[in-house]
């Protein structure tokens, strides 16, 4: 069974600073892996996607890595503003075709 | 706009009754798909329908049932509503099995 874990479950930063969220699943075999953001009382956002073949997708100043061998997802925020703030939700899309979630990290960046 | 389209977004239900939640996508994905979110427990899925004509358990299908009315259209059903029921519904779809999906804004219901 798929198993998603995110670590931090919160992080808080001065505006400015560099920071990882990571992600870490169970089974490696996967067709992708998104990251999503979700603002309080809201629904979800897509940040990125990375198909299973690929290693990292950039989108402004985010940027996610996929390490399918080791079963480990990193997004990158570089220069984080408080506009950031929000929950970071990765989830991996398997043979199922279903969608399994990690429970998120709270992002909050102080100004 | 395209997207993903939930009604309704909030409600408050009586213990025991019923009510069905609607889902609408104008973006021609073939999967649909619904999840619950609760604090603690992430978002998990309830339901979801693959195809036109096809719908399957998710993690937590107990006490709901689903119709997959046309490609657009996927709702989810509360026969007899329970506290325990009380939670945040996401409708998402996808196109195919290596894209990723689209999230409705949810509906916050309340079973009292």
């Amino acid at each position: 069974k798929q198993e998603v874990t995110q670590i931090p479950a919160a992080l808080s930063v001065p505006e400015g600073e560099n920071l990882v969220l990571n992600c870490s699943f169970t089974d490696s075999a996967i067709y992708n892996l998104q990251w999503f953001r979700q603002d309080p009382g809201k629904g979800l956002t897509s940040l990125l996607l990375i198909q299973s073949s690929q290693r990292e997708q950039t989108s402004g100043r985010l940027n996610a890595s996929l390490d399918k061998s080791s079963g480990r997802s990193t997004l990158y925020i570089a220069a984080s503003q408080p506009g950031d703030s929000a929950t970071y939700l990765c989830a991996v899309k398997g043979n199922t075709g279903k969608l399994i979630f990690g429970q998120g990290t709270t992002l909050q960046v102080k100004p | 706009n395209a997207g993903v389209t939930q009604t309704p977004k909030f409600q408050v239900l009586k213990t025991g009754q019923s009510m069905t939640l609607q889902c609408a996508q104008d973006m021609n994905h073939n999967s649909m798909y619904w999840y619950r979110q609760d604090p603690g427990m992430g978002l998990r899925l309830i339901y979801y329908s693959a195809s036109e004509g096809t719908t399957d358990k998710g993690e937590v299908p107990n006490g709901y049932n689903v119709s997959r009315l046309n490609k657009r259209e996927f709702s989810l059903r509360l026969e007899s509503a329970a506290p325990s029921q009380t939670s945040v519904y996401f409708c998402a779809s996808s196109e195919a099995q290596g894209l990723g999906y689209t999230f409705g804004s949810g509906t916050r219901l309340t079973v009292v």
